[in-house]
Order: C-alpha cells, then structure tokens, then sequence
C-alpha cells in the first residue's frame, strides 16, 4: 500500500526559481490538501480540493498554486520562491465521509535561500 | 489569535508517567477532535478522534473533550519511549458546514519518554 505519495523529499531554491511539488494517492479519496509545516506553527492550510476539478484557498495560499490534475494527483507549485517559503510541505487525503481522518505522505522539506 | 492553541512544550517524563497534553480553542462549530501523533521526519498519522464532548479510551491513550469550556486533553498511561513524537491536536467542523473536512491543527507538543 503506497497512500500518499510526495515528491520530491528534499529540495533546496534558490529565491525566484520557481518549482512543482507532486503528490498522488492510490486510495481512490475524493478530497486532498496541501499543508505547511513550521515550527512553533503547527500545519497550516495552504489549498484543499474538495472532488477532482475544483481547488480552494486555505489559511496561508498566497504565493502558491494548485492544480488538481485527476482524482489521484493533487500538485503545489512556487511560482517565485520566497525565503519564508523554507518549511515542510505535506500532502493529505481523505476519504469522502471520514472528517477525522486525513492520510499525510512523508513530506517535502524545502529549503529557500 | 489562534482558532487552537497547544503548549508546544517539549515535554520530558520518565518511562512509566502518566503525561497529560491539551488544547483549547476558540471556534464553537467544531465537532470533531482528533489527536495526531507525528514521528520525526514523518507525516501525521491519526491517533484518536472524538465526535462531539466525551471521553473514549485506546489502551493506554484517553481522549477527552469538554465543549462547554473549549477544551481537549490526551492521557497516555504507562508511558514507554516509543511514545516520543510531536503530538498534534486538530479539529474540524460538522458535516454541511464549508469547512467540513479542513482541519485545523494545534502547535503540537513535542513529548521525550527517556527510560
């Protein structure tokens, strides 16, 4: 059983490169987020798509994109990186009536210099 | 102000304490409350969830939860050194409600169970 896939692990920018972190789940769920993890913070909602075709901001999404290619592959994309972009970004899934039950990949720690 | 607040500790016990982790928050349309346990270098996995107020009771692990004063506590019995990790707190509100499904997460408390 894969669950959560991300892509890459690590990855380090340099400020303004642009990149695509790649998440996909074998689990057949319907909803999938994109999370930011920062000490002290906690995770943070960047975006959430609720069913293939649709995507919505979530707490913190400004300076990322999204696209929620197909009911399995849920991306985030840095345009322009920023330095306080630096974190650890997970991807999550959840059955379609499981509110507590979010499935999380093993992370992207992501550093901008 | 956060919609959930969690002593980040850290938190150190001697194996065997009982350790006792909280959160309060401030949202009342929440209705489900979980707690995470997060190994270091890895996701989240979901440790125990409560609908509403209660307790419920995993082996050595209690969760309980008190909606009158906006407050969720985690017990862990007999702790052991496999219990260290950061553990999250996090909620989510009813079914019907636009933020159904997006939770919202405490700071996490990182606990040290040392021998």
């Amino acid at each position: 059983n894969a669950g959560v896939t991300q892509t890459p692990k690590f990855q380090v920018l340099k400020t303004g490169q642009s990149m695509t972190l790649q998440c996909a789940q074998d689990m057949n769920h319907n909803s999938m987020y994109w999370y930011r993890q920062d000490p002290g913070m906690g995770l943070r909602l960047i975006y959430y798509s609720a069913s293939e075709g649709t995507t919505d901001k979530g707490e913190v999404p400004n300076g990322y994109n999204v696209s929620r290619l197909n009911k399995r592959e849920f991306s985030l994309r840095l345009e322009s990186a920023a330095p306080s972009q630096t974190s650890v970004y997970f991807c999550a899934s959840r059955e379609r009536d499981r509110a507590e039950k979010l499935f999380f990949g093993s992370g992207t720690q992501l550093s901008v210099l | 102000q956060k919609e959930v607040e969690q002593d980040p500790g850290p938190l150190s016990v001697p194996e065997g304490a009982i350790v006792s982790l909280n959160c309060t928050y401030s949202n009342s349309a929440f209705q489900y409350f979980m707690w995470y346990r997060q190994y270091s270098r890895k996701g989240p996995e979901l440790l125990m969830y409560t609908y509403s107020s209660g307790n419920k009771e995993d082996g050595r692990f209690t969760a309980q939860v008190d909606k009158s004063s906006k407050y969720i506590s985690l017990f862990i019995r007999d702790s052991q050194p496999s219990d260290s990790a950061t553990y999250l707190c996090a909620m989510s509100a009813r079914a019907g409600g636009t933020s159904y499904g997006k939770l919202t997460f405490g700071q996490g408390t990182i606990l040290t169970v040392h021998p």
